[in-house]
């Protein structure tokens, strides 16, 4: 069972829209999750992050956490063609070792189009 | 303040070649990170140093080395080059904290033939 596990997509919406990413982590003790994001050809860059249960808010991207069902999910509101990216969830994991590593989906990739 | 830098930003290799892939931080993490990252696979970790004079392998260690040059400086190192090394390597830097936040380079593309 990999770590993380995102739905794979591709996932493609209309400008305007709300775009929802889901994503399921397997390490019950992991307290840290986050959300980037990749352009093509780019480095990850870091949109979210969230340490408690509930909802994040920061602009139009809502990040919500639900620890009793291992659950991530990232929303985007009023969707732009700029937020077209691959976006990857990431769980720190610590299996008992003093340093937890992060440990990345394999991305959604998602398209909004005008 | 530059952040997270890598050199070189591409390179190709002939199967059996060694190299060896620099990353320098300037914001005086603590902890480094090698991650490589193939289609359809996401980013997988190679090694990572938790503090200056330590290194740990991650997920998929074989076919390199590293050494932790300083605070600053985590290189990554291959021996003698395969294909299956193909692939775009990040280096990350953060302060260490399991909740701390990553901060990504922009990437080294190798090709190896």
């Amino acid at each position: 069972q990999k770590e993380v596990e995102q739905n794979s997509g591709p996932l493609s919406v209309p400008e305007g829209a709300i775009a929802s990413l889901n994503c399921t982590y397997s390490d019950r003790g992991s307290q840290s999750f986050f959300w980037y994001r990749q352009y093509s050809g780019k480095s990850p860059e870091l949109i979210m992050s969230i340490y408690s249960n509930g909802d994040k808010e920061d602009g139009r991207f809502t990040a919500q956490l639900n620890k009793a069902s291992q659950y991530v999910s990232l929303l985007i509101r009023d969707s732009q063609p700029s937020d077209s990216a691959t976006y990857l969830c990431a769980v720190i994991s610590a299996r008992g070792s003093t340093l937890g590593r992060l440990y990345f989906g394999r991305g959604t990739q998602l398209t909004v189009w005008p | 303040n530059a952040g997270v830098t890598q050199t070189p930003k591409f390179q190709v290799l002939k199967t059996g070649q060694s190299m060896t892939l620099q990353c320098a931080q300037d914001m005086n993490h603590n902890s480094m990170y090698w991650y490589r990252q193939d289609p359809g696979m996401g980013l997988r970790l190679i090694y990572y140093s938790a503090s200056e004079g330590t290194t740990d392998k991650g997920e998929v260690p074989n076919g390199y080395n590293v050494s932790r040059l300083n605070k600053r400086e985590f290189s990554l190192r291959l021996e003698s080059a395969a294909p299956s090394q193909t692939s775009v390597y990040f280096c990350a830097s953060n302060l260490g904290a399991n909740t701390d936040t990553q901060y990504f380079g922009p990437g080294t593309r190798l090709t190896v033939l």
